[in-house]
């Protein structure tokens, strides 16, 4: 089945730098999610990109698309302690009554 | 407030026992969601219900079991068929036709066999 896979598996950076998390994809999509998840606890959505946009802002996050490549990219720019989670992606197929794929997700962790 | 209940928070079961876990939500939602997650990986879909008293296996569905009387509750329970339980699971649902806007997800419950 269709899956996302993130990369990196984990990612360490300073306080006020910028992460950079990717997800690859197998089979034609109709929209693709990320979401965050702190540790023991459950999964948020943050944002969600349709196959027919390139690009979404929201706040500091912002989301790429590149269906010719299937991959998708996810920038937290200013990042902050609290943004330390893991981060998910998933898939979705079609408009109505899908299930969404999730993929092993990317660690973050900011340091301060 | 909407949301998803999930509980309990943190579970044991003993070998050979079944457990239900709880999943209740108040956001009206058609779909309803179970997934599992082991340390470090991803969400494995074990069943979901778009509609009461209709439910379908997911990717990892063999000793499980779940029910959906009222379009709130999704129970989960956790069989002695099931021979690794011990993992953190996940309830979510969404409104199917604004699926687009993406699940809400419980706070989950932790399952540890004893």
């Amino acid at each position: 089945s269709q899956q996302g896979e993130e990369d990196p598996q984990a990612l360490s950076i300073q306080e006020g730098e910028n992460a950079t998390m990717n997800c690859s994809y197998k089979t034609s999509i109709n929209n693709l999610q990320w979401y965050r998840q702190n540790s023991g606890r459950g999964l948020v959505h943050l944002i969600l990109i349709r196959s027919n946009e390139r690009e979404k802002h929201s706040g500091r996050l912002r989301v790429t698309l590149d269906t010719s490549k299937k991959s998708s990219s996810l920038l937290i720019t200013a990042s902050r302690a609290a943004d330390t989670a893991s981060y998910f992606c998933a898939t979705g197929t079609y408009n109505y009554g899908q299930n969404f794929v999730f993929g092993p997700g990317t660690r973050l962790s900011v340091l301060p | 407030d909407g949301g998803i209940t999930q509980s309990p928070k943190y579970l044991f079961r003993k070998e050979g026992q079944n457990v239900t876990l709880s999943c209740e939500q108040n956001l009206n939602h058609d779909a309803m969601y179970w997934y599992r997650q082991d340390p470090g990986q991803g969400l494995r879909l074990i069943y979901y219900s778009q509609i009461v008293n209709d439910f379908q296996k997911g990717d990892i569905a063999e000793g499980y079991s779940v029910s959906r009387e009222k379009k709130e509750s999704f129970p989960l329970t956790v069989t002695s068929a099931q021979k690794n339980p011990t993992a953190f699971y996940l309830c979510a649902s969404t409104d199917l036709l604004r699926a687009n806007y993406g699940y809400t997800f419980g706070s989950g419950t932790r399952l540890t066999v004893v």
